[in-house]
């Protein structure tokens, strides 16, 4: 059982939009700053947006984040079949003193 | 190029140790904060170990508090986990990942552990 809540899995056509949702709790998403990770098997993961909305050079603006109170949301559009992978959210929970994260989204582009 | 490189992995009878090293490259290392995080077959990402940049402060998940340790060494470009009294649920692909925010991440190295 993750502290982050995730939807285990979404799909969407290629070239649609896609969000994942990430709910949290004051200790953590409420009160911290939340990333999102994009992790294909086999690989290394790679972060996708930090600070909740800010994307790292060479993150295309297909990617972007957002955040209201104790959630926060990922969105994709312009799909492809390459972003097909797993997407976590995390961050810092001030009451466990600890990096938590969400049980992770399969995205499929179908 | 920043560059993380995880080794030490391998298979270890339960209650063994093990030592994981994750080598540093592009970056000035010792003015990063870095973290360890696994992976366990068909499981999500779980967050093991934080170390700041002093060294001086350590945080650790529950589940391996008291059985592993996280240390650096700022002259090596180093960054260590020495896990004790390994259990078979600790089985996993080990990353370290650099800063809080986690913006680069080793290719992970496999721990095993198993009679």
């Amino acid at each position: 059982q993750s502290v982050l809540t995730q939807p285990p899995s979404v799909s969407a056509a290629p070239g649609q939009k896609v969000t994942i949702s990430c709910s949290g709790s004051s200790s953590n998403i409420g009160n911290n700053y939340v990333s999102w990770y994009q992790h294909l098997p086999g690989t290394a993961p790679k972060l996708l947006i930090y600070h909740n909305d800010k994307r790292p050079s060479g993150i295309p603006d297909r990617f972007s984040g957002s955040k209201s109170g104790t959630s926060v949301t990922l969105g994709i559009t312009g799909l492809q079949t390459g972003d097909e992978a797993d997407y976590y959210c995390g961050t810092w929970d001030s009451s466990l003193n600890a990096v938590v994260f969400g049980g992770g989204t399969k995205l499929t582009v179908l | 190029e920043v560059q993380l490189v995880e080794s030490g992995g391998g298979l270890v009878q339960p209650g063994g140790s093990l030592r994981l090293s994750c080598t540093a490259s592009g970056f000035a290392f010792s003015d990063y904060e870095m973290n360890w995080v696994r992976q366990a077959p068909g499981k999500g990402l779980e967050w093991v170990a934080y170390m700041s940049i002093s060294g001086r402060t350590m945080y650790y998940a529950g589940s391996v508090k008291g059985r592993f340790t996280i240390s650096r060494d700022n002259a090596k470009n180093a960054l260590y986990l020495e896990m004790n009294s390994l259990r078979a649920e600790d089985t996993a692909v080990y990353y370290c990942a650099r800063e809080l925010r986690m913006s680069y991440w080793g290719q992970g190295t496999l721990v095993t552990v198993s009679s």
